[in-house]
C-alpha cells in the first residue's frame, strides 16, 4: 500500500538553529500538508500546498516556517530559527486532486519528531 | 471557530470488551467527520469517515453515526482485540471556507487492551 515517509524520525537541534523535515508523498496525489503535535496536545494544520503555492495556512505558520516542493517527490518544512516551542512531532500528509471525493481523505507519514534543546 | 472534543483517556479495556470513545464537534453547517487511528510507530491512518447527517461510517468492526442532533460521532466496537490498542483521533472537515485536508482534530483518545 502506498505510504508516506517522512525523515528524520527523530532530531534534536539547538535553540536558533535551521531544521528542515522532509516527507516523500504518495506519488499521485497532488495535495500536501503539514500537521503538528505538541506533546500532550491536539494534531494542528500548520499549512496546505497544492500547484507549488501554499493555499492555506494556520496562525502557527509565521515567517518562520517555510515549505518547498524542491522536486518532483520531496515535500520539505523549513524552520529557520528554531524556538523551544517548535518540539513538537511534525506529520506530512498527503491527499488525492480536489474536487475527487477522496480528497479529504489524507495519508499521513509516521511523523518527525523535533526536540529543542 | 471549529472544535473537536474527545473523551479523556487513557482508556484500558479486556479483549472482547465494549468500545466507546466520545467525540463531539462545533462547526457551521455540516463538516465531514473523521476518526483516524494511529498505531505505535506508525502515522495516522483513516479509520472510517462519514460526510453527512445520519451517515455511519465503519470499519473493521468499528463504527460511528453522524449525529446532527447531539452533533457528536462517538466511535464504537463491540468486542476490541488486543491489536486495536493505539491511538484514536476525531477530526472534521469544515463544510466550506477552507482547503482540502484541512482537518480540526481532537485531542486523541490512547486505548490499552489487555488480554
Amino acid at each position: 500500500e502506498p505510504e508516506v515517509t517522512q525523515t528524520p524520525s527523530h532530531q534534536v537541534t539547538q535553540m536558533g538553529q535551521e531544521v528542515i523535515l522532509r516527507c516523500v508523498p504518495i506519488s499521485n496525489h497532488l495535495y500536501f500538508y503539514w500537521y503538528r503535535q505538541i506533546l500532550g496536545q491536539k494534531v494542528e494544520f500548520l499549512v496546505s500546498f497544492y500547484n507549488n503555492e501554499i493555499s492555506e495556512k494556520s496562525e502557527i505558520f509565521d515567517d518562520q516556517f517555510s515549505v518547498e516542493r524542491p522536486d518532483g517527490s520531496n515535500f520539505t518544512l523549513k524552520i529557520r530559527s528554531t524556538k523551544l516551542e517548535d518540539s513538537a512531532m511534525y506529520f506530512c500528509a498527503s491527499s488525492v486532486p480536489g474536487g475527487a471525493s477522496g480528497a479529504n481523505v489524507l495519508t499521513f507519514g509516521a511523523g518527525s519528531r523535533l526536540t529543542v534543546l | 471557530g471549529n472544535s473537536v472534543t474527545q473523551m479523556e483517556g487513557p482508556v484500558t479495556l479486556s479483549e472482547e470488551a465494549f468500545l466507546t470513545i466520545n467525540c463531539t464537534y462545533t462547526a457551521t453547517g455540516y463538516p465531514s467527520l473523521f476518526w483516524y487511528v494511529q498505531y505505535p510507530g506508525e502515522g495516522l491512518q483513516l479509520l472510517l469517515k462519514a460526510t453527512k447527517a445520519d451517515d455511519k461510517g465503519s470499519n473493521k468492526g468499528f463504527e460511528a453515526t453522524y449525529r446532527k442532533e447531539t452533533t457528536s460521532f462517538h466511535l464504537e466496537k463491540g468486542s476490541v482485540q488486543v491489536s486495536d490498542s493505539a491511538v484514536y483521533f476525531c477530526a472534521l472537515k469544515a463544510a466550506r471556507g477552507t482547503s482540502y485536508g484541512k482537518l480540526t482534530f481532537g485531542q486523541g483518545t490512547i486505548l490499552t487492551v489487555h488480554p
